[in-house]
């Protein structure tokens, strides 16, 4: 079947531009994760939906970033006024039913890069 | 908050050789514990799981992980590694009742024909 999927697979934009970024998850999946993956790290958590509301977003960096699911699928992560430092790639993962122990199922990333 | 180690950011073998990986993690209460893997050009995906029960788990493609819980790790091993072994391997911890992860930096792993 169809994995987690993500546009654009890259995105290049301006210093101070607004960006979104999409995920499709498995069908059927409920749970929806995005992390940010920078140079050298491992990927870092940023926010958590379950359903159509935000279970968990602790781990945005600033009010730059907001991310909506309004229908319980597909996903929008939206920066505003990007800066340099915003430049990773940004993974969507989707996982079955809430819980922590579901297996959580990546997607191949967006690679954003602000000039 | 938590934290996750990994101990080496690359690691070089040749096929046949002996593979652990290591991996420690700064949190006191009850963890759930994964290893993922990203092949060139592909995905993460898990390689294996620790919830509960017997600490030595073992994962795909002949993986295996145990759990010491004393010493906060879950060491990834191979016996015997294989020239399509060469990836990335992520270890990543949740806290028991939280769906979210906090991986390591990631180990590059080559292996050599």
């Amino acid at each position: 079947g169809a994995g987690v999927s993500q546009t654009p697979s890259n995105k290049v934009t301006e210093k101070g531009k607004y960006v979104e970024l999409r995920c499709d998850p498995i069908s059927g999946h409920t749970a929806l994760y995005w992390y940010r993956q920078s140079l050298g790290q491992g990927p870092e958590f940023l926010i958590y939906f379950q359903g159509t509301g935000a279970a968990d977003d602790s781990g945005l960096p600033n009010d730059r970033f907001f991310a909506v699911r309004p229908e319980g699928s597909v996903s929008t992560l939206k920066i505003q006024r990007t800066e340099r430092g915003d430049s990773a790639v940004y993974l969507c993962a989707s996982s079955f039913g809430q819980g922590d122990t579901n297996e959580q199922y990546f997607g191949p990333g967006t690679r954003l890069t602000v000039t | 908050a938590q934290s996750v180690s990994q101990h080496n950011h690359h690691v070089i073998l040749s096929e046949a050789a002996s593979l652990e990986l290591g991996c420690n993690y700064s949190y006191g209460g009850t963890v759930n514990l994964f290893w993922y893997v990203q092949y060139p050009g592909q995905h993460l995906q898990l390689l294996l799981k620790y919830f509960s029960g017997d600490p030595l788990v073992k994962g795909i493609k002949g993986f295996e992980a145990e759990f010491i819980k004393s010493k906060f790790s879950f060491n990834l091993r191979k016996p015997s590694v294989q020239w399509s072994d060469t990836a990335e391997y992520f270890c990543a911890v949740g806290r028991s009742g939280y769906s979210t992860l906090t991986f390591g930096k990631g180990t590059m792993l080559l292996v050599s024909p």
